[in-house]
């Protein structure tokens, strides 16, 4: 696609339900990276895929949170029995590579509210 | 560890003057890259400079340019001739070069609000 895609736009769940949050990059982007961006804050990062090596998990802040990429392209973002503090807007982003210098396309996010 | 630091919360400039929005960081890779994100208030995050750890000169792109100023591990936006249009939030950011992650480490950002 000419952009990143995310969907839905907007999540309202109550607690302890199981929310997927769902990302399609820029057809071609190896690079797929997801962050959470929690009111007036600054980005904090959770995953990154890369081709087909293993992510980097190491933002993922509890077993409640899980991300896949499927066929190198399509990434869904788990998160289980929601919390509270879950409330934020997710980010994905992609990429040619880890390495590009254009930095990442992202998309226009998942605002989670967890009531 | 990695550390993106933009101690500026708010800022506010004239239309037309310029201005400048300060980021330090600290890492211990010698390879890295420096990133400037600018997010209004629609949301989406829009990239807007590169600086790489090597290069000689400091990036420049149309009014944006950075400067870096490597032994004070500092990589300043400076706009030039501020639009109504800049008035956001910006944000700085880190990618460590050897670590084979690539991800990014991201400021808490500075919000900028041009005044007419």
């Amino acid at each position: 696609g000419a952009g990143v895609s995310q969907s839905p736009s907007n999540k309202v769940t109550e607690k302890g339900k199981d929310v997927e949050l769902r990302c399609d990059p820029i057809s071609g982007h190896t690079a797929l990276y997801w962050y959470r961006q929690s009111l007036g804050q600054g980005l904090e990062f959770l995953i990154y895929f890369q081709g087909n090596s293993a992510p980097d998990k190491s933002g993922l802040p509890s077993d409640r949170f899980s991300a896949e990429r499927t066929g190198g392209s399509v990434s869904t973002l788990t998160i289980q029995r929601t919390q509270q503090e879950d409330s934020a807007v997710y980010l994905c982003a992609s990429s040619l590579g880890g390495s590009s210098n254009y930095g990442y396309t992202f998309g226009s996010g998942t605002r989670l509210t967890v009531v | 560890a990695q550390k993106i630091t933009q101690t500026q919360p708010g800022m506010f400039v004239q239309e037309k003057e310029a201005v400048t929005l300060d980021c330090t960081y600290d890492t211990s890779d010698p390879s890295y890259g420096l990133f400037w994100y600018k997010q209004p208030s629609s949301g989406e995050m829009i990239f807007l400079i590169y600086q790489g750890s090597y290069d000689q000169q400091n990036a420049t792109e149309g009014r944006y340019s950075l400067n870096f100023q490597k032994a004070r591990k500092s990589a300043n936006l400076v706009i030039s001739a501020s639009q109504l249009g800049d008035s956001a939030m910006y944000f700085c950011a880190m990618r460590e070069g050897t670590s084979g992650t690539y991800k990014y480490i991201f400021g808490t950002g500075t919000r900028l609000k041009v005044l007419a």
